[in-house]
């Protein structure tokens, strides 16, 4: 079956963009996470949904990331006002109503800010 | 959550086991121990998880010590296949269920 997909696998900005990330989960898993991954480090917890809200969100780094997912499946990841800072691998994974069940990571989105 | 330590790189002989040691001498009794790995360019793939007992399934075999403060994940025959970083991780029960990754052990088998 279908695996977690992201779009886009690539994208490129410029400094102070808005930009938008999608996942699309694999279908029935209520849990869903975002992580982001910057080079030479592990992925790093941003949020998690159950459902369609965010159960935890204490990885957001501020105010210019926030992520929703309305009918808690796909989930879109926005970054506002964009920095260099922020270019790094944005991973979603998704699993089985949270718990011990494996998270299935997607492939990621590269995002590059100029 | 507790942190995990881990060596940065290691190598394997190709047919041979790799034994991948991973330190988490802060964990709690609630805390289960999970390894993941990712391929360069691909997301992280789970490989196995336990509590207290040992475990193996298909892919791997996870030893825990009996005070739990540290674990060995062995790759029984490795293949070019399984060069990739190693995730230790510790995740509490209940909870987020979000995982702490560290920086992990970027294991590579050699022919």
């Amino acid at each position: 079956g279908a695996g977690v997909s992201q779009t886009p696998s690539n994208k490129v900005t410029e400094k102070g963009k808005y930009v938008e990330l999608r996942c699309d989960p694999i279908s029935g898993h209520t849990a869903l996470y975002w992580y982001r991954q910057s080079l030479g480090q592990g992925p790093e917890f941003l949020i998690y949904f159950q459902g369609t809200g965010a159960a935890d969100d204490s990885g957001l780094p501020n105010d210019r990331f926030f992520a929703v997912r309305p009918e808690g499946s796909v989930s879109t990841l926005k970054i506002q006002r964009t920095e260099r800072g922020d270019s790094a691998v944005y991973l979603c994974a998704s699993s089985l109503q949270g718990g011990d069940n494996e998270q299935f990571f997607g492939p990621g989105t590269r995002l590059t800010v100029l | 959550d507790a942190k995990t330590t881990q060596p940065t790189s290691m190598d394997c002989a190709e047919g041979r086991a790799a034994n991948l040691p991973c330190n988490h001498s802060t964990i709690s009794g609630n805390e289960y121990v999970y390894w993941y790995r990712q391929i360069h360019s691909q997301g992280p793939q789970y490989i196995i998880h336990g509590l207290k007992n040992n475990e193996t399934n298909e892919m791997a075999s996870l030893i825990i010590t009996e005070d739990r403060k540290s674990s060995t994940l062995i790759l029984p025959h490795a293949t070019l296949r399984d060069t990739a970083v190693y995730y230790c991780i510790v995740r509490v029960a209940g909870g987020t269920y979000k995982y702490i990754f560290g920086t992990g052990t970027r294991l590579k088998v050699l022919a």
